[in-house]
């Protein structure tokens, strides 16, 4: 168990659904990162939080949102899903005290049907 | 911008073979380097780091050296083993362990 928890593990929606993905950073962490990760475009970063604010954002689209609350932990909103928003999505969480490296959680499979 | 480069794979060994994955990087002043490896089904696990010019970092057998002269990071490993079978990722961070640049990842099968 790395620290990182994401949930849920898997999902099975339709196309122009809308779904949550949440993730717990591990205990003390402050920034949570959201990656994307599908087989013809590896890790593809999407965005970042720390303590509650957005930091970065990378290849993340309109219709993608993400939020991390006041107990840190974080949610990514993925809304009209289409077919190709099929992938696994990591969180990862740092605390940002120097470079130990990222822990990632376990990662959520999205099937968009 | 920053960037990592890999080796493409998959790279596919007997067991006991010796491993060496090629990583090089593009970086502005002196960032820290990693490897992390996913097993199949599992999220990315940090490997082994190294966050100045000649810091070896090693873990489980594997090894890195940083070479700012070549702005490489090899991975290493004498013996592989099927338990090794992974997608191995190279990246670098800021000295702040922020901003991660990942490469593609290189795939290695080891067959028994």
């Amino acid at each position: 168990d790395s620290g990182v928890t994401q949930t849920p593990k898997h999902l099975i929606t339709a196309t122009g659904q809308r779904v949550t993905l949440r993730c717990s950073p591990r205990s003390g962490d402050l920034s949570v990162y959201w990656y994307q990760q599908s087989l013809d475009q590896g890790l593809q970063f999407l965005i970042q939080y720390y303590n509650g604010e957005e930091r970065a954002k990378g290849n993340i689209l309109e219709r993608f949102s993400a939020q991390q609350f006041p107990d840190l932990h974080s949610e990514l909103n993925l809304s009209s899903l289409e077919l190709g928003d099929s992938a696994l999505y990591f969180c990862a969480s740092s605390d940002r005290t120097g470079p130990i490296g990222y822990t990632f959680g376990s990662g959520t499979r999205l099937t968009v049907v | 911008g920053d960037s990592v480069t890999q080796m493409e794979g998959p790279v596919t060994l007997s067991e006991e073979a010796f491993l060496t994955i090629n990583c090089t990087y593009t970086a502005t002043g002196y960032p820290s380097l990693f490897w992390y490896v996913q097993y199949p089904g599992e999220g990315l696990q940090l490997l082994l780091k190294a966050t100045k010019a000649d810091d070896k970092g090693s873990n489980k057998g594997f090894e890195a050296t940083y070479r700012k002269e070549t702005t490489s990071f090899h991975l290493e490993k004498g013996s592989v083993q099927v338990s090794d079978s992974a997608v191995y990722f190279c990246a670098l961070s800021d000295n702040y362990g922020q901003n991660f640049v990942f490469g593609p990842g290189t795939r290695l099968s080891v067959l028994p």
